[in-house]
């Protein structure tokens, strides 16, 4: 099917490297932030989430940071595996209670074995 | 557990036709939400619900109409179809209350010539 992936900022990295995916926000009242990872043909399944009153949360094998001086989160993965290929997309929750999220547009994170 | 389901997975239309894209899930969650997806970007948000009986607009809601009688189906209408409305079509289900996550369907892809 057609890739969702196309027009889309690149990361390539080797495999077992870590990578690091960077997203600007629009809003600065946001106060939630999501991070997204959509494989071919799916849909955007959570990856970590942040609220503004964090600078740092960490998963399993990622990390997420925001600054919200520059507006600005980043999304570490480390020891990134070719299952980790996919684009990933972070959003803003600017809906408050309603949960309305923007997307940023996303960035093609390619694993090379 | 089903999740967000939606149907159909594509769609051919042709300009002028009309057609509703269906979704439901079976997590009882009160909100819910369609987002369109173009290449090169990110989702967008169409309309969305906090629940049965309420409905409102998103980011891009013109050309669409929605409903939402039960707590689990949100369909999404197009009344008179038009080509820039090719898109990948995605619903959202997430609990009540700020900052919870939203869980994705599978997509609808839609073409109309």
């Amino acid at each position: 099917g057609e890739s969702v992936g196309l027009h889309l900022p690149t990361l390539s990295v080797q495999e077992g490297d870590n990578s690091i995916i960077n997203c600007a926000y629009s809003n600065s009242a946001s106060d939630y932030f999501i991070w997204y990872k959509q494989e071919s043909g799916k849909g955007p399944q959570f990856i970590i989430d942040i609220r503004s009153n964090m600078d740092k949360r960490q998963g399993q094998r990622v990390t997420v940071l925001l600054n919200k001086t520059v507006k600005h989160l980043s999304l570490q993965i480390a020891a990134t595996q070719p299952g980790d290929s996919a684009v990933y997309f972070c959003a803003e929750n600017y809906g408050g209670a309603t949960n309305k999220l923007i997307f940023g547009t996303g960035t093609l994170l390619a694993v090379q074995p | 557990n089903a999740g967000v389901t939606q149907t159909p997975k594509f769609q051919v239309l042709k300009t002028g036709q009309s057609m509703t894209l269906q979704c439901a899930q079976d997590m009882n969650h009160e909100y819910m939400s369609w987002y369109r997806q173009d290449p090169g970007m990110g989702l967008r948000l169409i309309h969305y619900s906090v629940g049965a009986g309420i409905t409102d607009q998103g980011e891009v809601p013109n050309g669409y109409n929605v409903s939402r009688s039960t707590t689990e189906d949100f369909p999404l209408r197009l009344l008179s179809a038009a080509p820039s409305q090719t898109s990948v079509y995605f619903c959202a289900s997430s609990y009540p209350g700020m900052n919870t996550e939203a869980f994705f369907g599978q997509g609808t892809r839609l073409t109309v010539v």
